[in-house]
């Protein structure tokens, strides 16, 4: 089966604690995004890679870091810089043109 | 201005009814538009997707799409209370660093059986 997975589905970190989320796709598409996406909000998007070992910033990046070093794969870190990271994170992918395919979210809680 | 904007709702329909949900955008060279669907809890998921002016069908699902006036909309016809959830408008544009997509806050729709 072809999509986009994401893990954790929920992932809980303490204060000054960095933690990494995982993105998969096998869609074999050249382009991946990170967004975030607060109770009763928009997506805000955080990163977004068009090639391998290459991304850019969205309207949000401070306090995240990604790398892009297989096509496959879009990793974020969200770093202990991230002041408020409790959200919805949501990982896609999509091909030059086309709409956006999303993974199904991991939900990030600060204790 | 937000590059994408959507009336918020909540929109309520009657089972059987055609809902109709609304988007306008600000870049006129914008190129691509589409609709997802996100359920309570869910990501969001692609619905529709138009390029061109004119009407779009899929199903019980209509898209618009009218470039001169920066506005796209979403019909669902003969609405059934699983088409309650919130929708999505999005817009490509490309902007210095390569394609972006740009959401709207979405429009919550309830479906009354």
């Amino acid at each position: 089966d072809g999509g986009i997975t994401q893990s954790p589905k929920y992932l809980f970190r303490k204060e000054g604690q960095n933690v990494t989320l995982s993105c998969e796709q096998n869609l074999n598409h050249d382009a991946m995004y990170w967004y975030r996406q607060d109770p009763g909000q928009g997506l805000r998007l955080i990163y977004y890679s068009q090639i391998v070992n290459d991304f850019q910033k969205g309207d949000i990046a401070e306090g995240y870091s990604v790398s892009r070093e297989k096509k496959e794969s879009f990793p974020l870190t969200v770093t202990s810089a991230q002041k408020n990271p409790t959200a919805f994170y949501l990982c896609a992918s999509s091909i030059r043109g086309a709409g956006q395919f999303f993974g199904p979210g991991t939900r990030l809680t600060v204790l | 201005q937000k590059e994408v904007e959507q009336n918020s709702g909540p929109l309520s329909v009657p089972e059987g009814a055609i809902a109709s949900l609304n988007c306008t955008y600000s870049d006129r060279v914008s190129q691509s538009f589409f609709w997802y669907r996100q359920y309570s809890g869910k990501s969001p998921e692609l619905i529709m997707s138009i390029y061109s002016n004119g009407d779009k069908e899929d199903g019980r699902f209509t898209a618009q799409l009218n470039k001169a006036s920066q506005y796209v909309s979403l019909l669902i016809r003969d609405s059934q209370p699983s088409d309650s959830a919130t929708y999505l408008c999005a817009v490509n544009m490309l902007k210095g660093n390569g394609n972006q997509f740009y959401f709207g806050t979405g429009t919550s729709l309830t479906v009354i059986p």
